[in-house]
């Protein structure tokens, strides 16, 4: 069975700080790794999305690799800014047969002003 | 375009109650799912569509959990004899699956939040 951790499960940096947000999974057949962020009380809005082929993706400030083999992508955030403060979710689709999404529990980021 | 809808944003039941919860995808997107959120949790699958047909409902706690989405687009997930463990957020999401070199990004509602009194 798949399981996805996330590490740290909360952090709080001041604002201008770059941060790195960890994922683990325990199957290393994925299909594809998504980065999605929540904010309280709404729904989750994707990030990136990366395929198993691929070793990272770059949206703005944001990037994200993926090492498969070794079950890890990170979740790299550059002059992180008040904005950014919200649980930043990871997820895996496994390779085959489901579409569904096995999330970790998320980090919860607070940027200071 | 418009997003994915969830209705009602808020339901509060009694204990014994049967509560239905409406997704609407966005337009044209093949496949819809149903997570659970619990506080404090990631989402936990608990069924998915493509087109009207219902692929995999694996993660539905037990019988009395119910969806269906009869042609194809909107969804209703419902909840017989609602009991307090069943008080969460409900989150619908979609894709456009354009097959199996497709981006498939999932696309999430707002979430219904389910209180079981």
């Amino acid at each position: 069975k798949q399981e996805v951790t996330q590490i740290p499960a909360a952090l709080s940096v001041p604002e201008g700080e770059n941060l790195v947000l960890n994922c683990s999974f325990t199957d290393s057949a994925i299909y594809n790794l998504q980065w999605f962020r929540q904010d309280p009380g709404k729904g989750l809005t994707s990030l990136l999305l990366i395929q198993s082929s691929q070793r990272e993706q770059t949206s703005g400030r944001l990037n994200a690799s993926l090492d498969k083999s070794s079950g890890r992508s990170t979740l790299y955030i550059a002059a992180s800014q008040p904005g950014d403060s919200a649980t930043y979710l990871c997820a895996v689709r496994r390779l085959g047969g489901s579409e569904k999404l096995v999330f970790g529990k998320g980090t919860k980021l607070t940027v200071n002003p | 375009g418009a997003g994915v809808s969830q209705s009602p944003r808020y339901k509060v039941a009694k204990r014994g109650q049967d509560v239905a919860l409406r997704c609407d995808p966005i337009s044209g997107h093949v496949s819809l799912f149903w997570y659970q959120q619990a506080l404090g949790q990631g989402p936990e699958f608990l069924t998915y569509f493509q087109n009207e047909a219902q692929l995999d409902k694996s993660g539905l706690p037990s019988d009395r959990f119910f969806a269906e989405r009869p042609e194809g687009s909107v969804s209703t997930l419902k909840i017989q004899r609602t009991q307090q463990e069943d008080s969460a957020v409900y989150l619908c999401a979609s894709s456009q699956r354009r097959g199996l070199l497709g981006t498939d990004t999932q696309y999430f509602g707002p979430g219904t939040r389910l209180t079981v009194l």
